[in-house]
């Protein structure tokens, strides 16, 4: 089955503790993308790559970092999570970025909370 | 400052009507619009794009008319149906040398029986 898979599903840490919420897709996409979801901003993108070794700023960075070293994973890294980082995060990943290629497929989220 | 604005934040349409969701952007450099349907619990969706080339696209109950002139799109879905209740986001593409995207804050429809 072709999807996107975020683990884990949930998590509550604490101020400081580095973490990691992985992300794979199985269809051989290029375009891959993290998103965080809160009440009354909507979703906003924090990383995205075009290509493996390939990433970019969306529009709120700050305090994360993400790497592509494979063609199928996206990890996001919090190096030290803070109570501003608590949302619900998506990945999503898109075969490219032609005419066909805009629809991106998003994983189930991760709620993240940190006290 | 919100490049992409859905100033409705919830609709509620009788089933069998249209329902019609607006989103208003204010940069030129976006290419392409998507909409996205999202259930509680899950991941958005992709419903349906439009390129900044044309202006209506169709995909069986739902069409996405765009008015560049008014930096405005809009979503109609017709006949509405209970189980298109749900949070709508519009999402526009930025393309500046690489493919960003901004998403609205979504519309919530209620679709009633």
């Amino acid at each position: 089955e072709a999807q996107v898979t975020q683990n884990p599903r949930y998590l509550i840490t604490v101020t400081g503790k580095k973490l990691t919420v992985t992300c794979s897709q199985n269809m051989n996409h290029e375009y891959m993308s993290w998103y965080r979801q809160d009440p009354g901003l909507g979703l906003r993108q924090i990383y995205y790559s075009m290509n493996v070794e390939v990433t970019d700023k969306g529009d709120v960075p700050e305090g994360y970092k993400v790497s592509r070293k494979e063609k199928r994973n996206f990890p996001l890294i919090l190096e030290s999570p803070s109570p501003n980082q608590t949302s619900l995060y998506f990945c999503a990943s898109s075969r490219g970025w032609g005419e066909v290629f805009n629809e991106q497929f998003f994983g189930p989220g991760t709620r993240l909370t940190v006290l | 400052d919100q490049q992409v604005k859905q100033n409705s934040p919830s609709l509620s349409v009788q089933e069998g009507r249209i329902s019609i969701l607006n989103c208003d952007y204010t940069n030129s450099m976006f290419d392409y619009f998507l909409w996205y349907k999202k259930y509680p619990a899950e991941g958005p969706t992709f419903l349906i794009s439009i390129s900044s080339i044309k202006d209506k696209n169709e995909d069986g109950r739902f069409t996405v008319f765009l008015n560049k002139s008014a930096k405005h799109l809009s979503l109609h879905i017709v006949p509405s149906q209970p189980g298109d209740s749900a949070v709508y986001f519009c999402a526009a593409r930025e393309h500046s040398g690489t493919y960003k995207y901004i998403f609205g804050t979504g519309t919530r429809l209620k679709v009633l029986a």
